[in-house]
């Protein structure tokens, strides 16, 4: 989704907390955000979603800005197994799903 | 949750012809969707196939090009027609579990010559 932007690539070391920006300006009141992620060779794995509020799981925690123009997915202690590629995606009221352009996170130990 | 496969796993296609691509789940769904994820970049949502009715194909996805089928609540078929080299991709099915969520198939690499 060309409306949905992400810088191309992030590292964090080990146990650091990261932060994963998402630009979402053009977001319409009743779409959802989503975070999935995807190893190689593999199909995308749900992360989180929101709508408005903020949002935590066990194994992220996601932060809508107050116009829902961006978003921000924390993970609190990155781990080598969370080197993927991750992906901010906007749903609308049909569950279709329009990714953005992702941001590949390397985990140095 | 759900598991869901797909056929092939990959394949290497000639120019001109066309390739079927499968995708079985174990619990019936409404909803499922196939993508595409072009060489080193992010996925684009092809069309929706719900059971009983046409698919849904977004903007620059035509039917002629990638006509999908949808006979029952565990299974599609994407086909790629006519195939060129810029059709090489990954392609991806998901289904819908629920309001919020889908999962994802592990794609098929096809790759035309």
């Amino acid at each position: 989704d060309a409306k949905t932007t992400q810088p191309n690539s992030m590292e964090s070391n080990e146990e650091e907390p990261v932060h994963l920006p998402c630009n979402h300006s053009t977001i319409s009141g009743t779409d959802y955000i989503h975070w999935y992620r995807q190893l190689p060779s593999q199909g995308p794995e749900y992360v989180i979603h929101g709508l408005t509020s903020n949002v935590n799981n066990r194994m992220a925690s996601l932060a809508i800005a107050e116009d829902r123009k961006s978003s921000t997915l924390i993970l609190h202690r990155a781990t080598l197994r969370d080197a993927a590629v991750y992906y901010c995606i906007r749903s609308d009221t049909g569950n279709q799903f329009y990714f953005g352009t992702g941001t590949s996170l390397t985990v140095i130990p | 949750s759900a598991v869901i496969s797909q056929k092939p796993s990959r394949d290497i296609c000639q120019r001109g012809t066309s390739l079927t691509i499968q995708c079985q789940v174990d619990s019936q769904v409404t909803m499922m969707f196939w993508y595409r994820q072009q060489p080193g970049q992010s996925l684009t949502l092809i069309a929706t196939a719900n059971q009983g009715s046409e698919a849904t194909y977004e903007s620059g996805f035509v039917i002629d090009k990638f006509p999908i089928s949808r006979p029952n609540l565990t299974f599609s078929t994407l086909t790629v027609s006519n195939m060129s080299p810029e059709d090489s991709s990954i392609y991806l099915c998901s289904v819908d579990l629920g309001p919020y969520e889908q999962y994802f198939g592990p794609g098929t690499r096809l790759t035309v010559t």
